[in-house]
């Protein structure tokens, strides 16, 4: 089956110090993958994604996610966090029509002073 | 350029209501895609809708229903409502391709509906 596994569900950071959010996917078709933010209240944003190419991808606000795929992973990572990057992480993963997403459970980033 | 919109931002109903939620996708995107978003089933698919046909649909029930307009407006409605329909009910755009494909989903800031 098609699924989006995040292990972690809340993660605490220090702000200044790196970032690595865990995503595994398993997928029968050529993946499409996603990496979105929300945060309370809001719907989600679009940090970066992988269709092909390169895999390792550049997004917004200093992220960058690697594709692997012989471990079926898309671990999302930034050097140094600021504390506006609490929020939730949710990893995706699409096929080549693109019209079903699916999601992983979300990690919380909180990010402490 | 204008985001995904979507209105109302919030709902209150009763348990056997109905209520329709509207989703204005962004300029030339003619793919909306709802999903349900609750604390213990996280997020999920209900429909894709393209050129006023619905070509994908997830695992919900019938109550759930979805159009599109030839804007490429789309509504969602939920019929007899339950209380596990409170949710955050998110809308996506997308381009899509000659090919019929999709590319990136943007979201809007979605509906909170609260079932009493």
């Amino acid at each position: 089956a098609q699924s989006v596994t995040q292990p972690d569900i809340h993660i605490t950071v220090s702000e200044g110090a790196s970032l690595e959010l865990r995503c595994n996917y398993s997928y029968g078709a050529t993946p499409y993958l996603f990496w979105y933010v929300q945060s309370p209240g809001q719907g989600l944003q679009l940090l970066l994604k992988y269709f092909s190419g390169d895999t390792l991808v550049q997004g917004i606000k200093g992220f960058e996610a690697e594709f692997k795929r012989s471990q079926s992973s898309f671990n999302l990572r930034k050097p140094s966090v600021h504390w506006s990057d609490a929020a939730e992480y949710f990893c995706a993963v699409g096929d080549q029509a693109g019209t079903a997403l699916i999601f992983g459970k979300g990690t919380t980033l909180s990010v402490s002073s | 350029k204008a985001g995904v919109t979507q209105t109302p931002r919030y709902l209150i109903k009763t348990r056997g209501q109905q209520v329709t939620l509207s989703c204005s996708p962004i300029s030339g995107h003619r793919s909306v895609s709802w999903y349900q978003q609750t604390p213990g089933q996280g997020l999920q698919f209900l429909f894709e809708y393209f050129s006023e046909t619905q070509r994908n649909k997830g695992n919900f029930p019938g109550r759930f229903s979805g159009r599109q307009f030839s804007n490429s407006r789309s509504e969602m409605n939920v019929s007899t409502l339950e209380l596990g329909d409170s949710a955050l009910y998110l809308c996506a755009s997308s381009l899509v391709w000659t090919s019929g494909n999709t590319d990136t989903q943007y979201f809007g800031p979605g509906t909170r509906l609260t079932v009493l």
